[in-house]
């Protein structure tokens, strides 16, 4: 497809099971971002991919959170031990020019409730 | 650390009106400034995205203003329809990842 795309559209997981989320960039885009919008927090800084690395994880809430990236293409990032404040639909984006500069195209998110 | 802020947090204005939602932020160097739109259940949509060497951008009934002095932007959108009714939501770029800082988001209704 020609846009960003997300899986699984919705997600319900248990309190303390693992779950992950998957993205699709646009093809040829480097870069890769994942954000998090919850409700009384508003959108939210994630993660950060260039390439397969990850320059910038500064906004990851703690170590139950990671992310991967692989062949510079599809990244997953992963909740362990889910807990009920990790409700939140999850955003992904991946950055190319447009109009010769650098933005960012959010793809339709996945929503996680974790009862 | 960037804040953004939007106000009104919410607006509800009869079809065919004209509205301003405003966004500031408190560090103005930044490069551009982006505004979006949510509709319920969906992501984000690009709508229109100010350089800092721009006071202006405009598209169709939306125009954008970008005034890094005072550390504001204004989305103006003309003679409103309810199609129209979206969240709105400013954007800046942070650090050197280009990571955003958005704003707490204006959610528009226009009435019939």
């Amino acid at each position: 497809g020609a846009g960003v795309s997300q899986s699984p559209s919705n997600k319900v997981t248990e309190k303390g099971k693992d779950v992950e989320l998957r993205c699709d960039p646009i093809s040829g885009h480097t870069a890769l971002y994942w954000y998090r919008q919850s409700l009384g927090q508003g959108l939210e800084f994630l993660i950060y991919f260039q390439g397969n690395s990850a320059p910038d994880k500064s906004g990851l809430p703690s170590d139950r959170f990671s992310a991967e990236r692989t062949g510079g293409s599809v990244s997953t990032l992963t909740i362990q031990r889910t807990q009920q404040e990790d409700s939140a639909v999850y955003l992904c984006a991946s950055s190319g020019l447009l109009g010769g500069r650098e933005t960012q195209y959010f793809g339709p998110g996945t929503r996680l409730l974790v009862l | 650390k960037q804040e953004v802020t939007q106000i009104p947090a919410a607006l509800s204005v009869p079809e065919g009106e004209n509205l301003v939602l405003n966004c500031s932020f408190t560090d103005s160097a930044i490069y551009n400034l982006q505004w979006f739109r949510q509709d319920p259940g969906k992501g984000l949509t690009s709508l229109l995205l100010i350089q800092s060497s721009q006071r202006e951008q405009t598209s169709g009934r939306l125009n954008a203003s970008l005034d890094k002095s005072s550390g504001r932007s204004t989305l103006y959108i003309a003679a409103s329809q309810p199609g129209d009714s979206a969240t709105y939501l400013c954007a800046v770029p942070t650090g050197t990842a280009s990571k955003l800082t958005f704003g707490t988001g204006t959610r528009l209704q226009v009435t019939l």
